[in-house]
């Protein structure tokens, strides 16, 4: 399946350290996209990136996209007890396949204060 | 700000129920999906719709259907709930066509979820 994979599974920093993420996906995308979820609650757009760009910023957060690997990663820069969340990349389809969408199982960041 | 609202927050139902799962945005949005979200295995995507009347299977369709009669509302219906549909159900919407700038065609905006258990 296209479904993206976060590596690691589970991450434990302490709060100013800087967090990395990694994605690594199947087929060819038209964008990559990365969503925070808190606990039990819905997930909230982060950044997106396009198949033709390989770094993107914003604000503490910093993206990049590696297509002939087939992967990307969020940095989290000077991490905040409030960035504790799971963190999702998601990929389309490719193509004209750009109407679903398919996610991972989520890298779970824990800050501690 | 897009507002993506559903129906509970939390649901129980008894095995062989029918369940309803309403969902409502309120931006305009010609998509609109819903996922399924469980342990170790990410979200799924169950059923997707790219405008009223119009949906298309996801990836897990199976035991369910949906209901787009109007563009603001996705409904997501279980015919005879089971135990192993008992899981957290996240609603989305997402702007499409040529008309909106690129970068907001893509973002999906998701509801709060609605975590059902099935007895």
């Amino acid at each position: 399946s296209q479904q993206g994979e976060e590596d690691p599974q589970a991450l434990s920093i302490q709060e100013g350290e800087n967090a990395t993420m990694n994605c690594s996906y199947k087929t060819s995308i038209n964008n990559l996209q990365w969503y925070r979820q808190n606990s039990g609650r819905g997930l909230v757009h982060l950044i997106l990136i396009r198949s033709n760009e390989r770094e993107k910023h914003s604000g503490r957060l910093r993206v990049t996209l590696d297509t002939s690997k087939k992967s990307s990663s969020l940095l989290i820069t000077a991490s905040r007890a409030a960035d504790t969340a799971s963190y999702f990349c998601a990929t389309d389809g490719g193509g004209l396949n750009f109407n679903k969408f398919y996610f991972g199982s989520g890298t779970k960041l824990n800050v501690k204060p | 700000d897009v507002k993506v609202t559903q129906s509970s927050r939390y649901l129980v139902k008894r095995t062989g129920e029918k369940v309803f799962l309403e969902c409502v945005q309120d931006m305009d949005h010609e998509n609109m999906f819903w996922y399924r979200q469980d342990p170790g295995l990410g979200l799924r995507l169950i059923y997707f719709s790219y405008d009223v009347k119009m949906k298309e299977k996801g990836d897990i369709p199976e035991g369910y259907s949906v209901s787009r009669e109007k563009k603001e509302r996705f409904s997501l219906i279980l015919e005879s709930a089971s135990t192993n549909q008992t899981s957290m159900y996240l609603c989305a919407s997402r702007q499409t066509g040529l008309a909106a700038p690129p970068r907001k065609t893509d973002t999906q905006y998701f509801g709060p979820g609605t975590r059902l258990t099935v007895l």
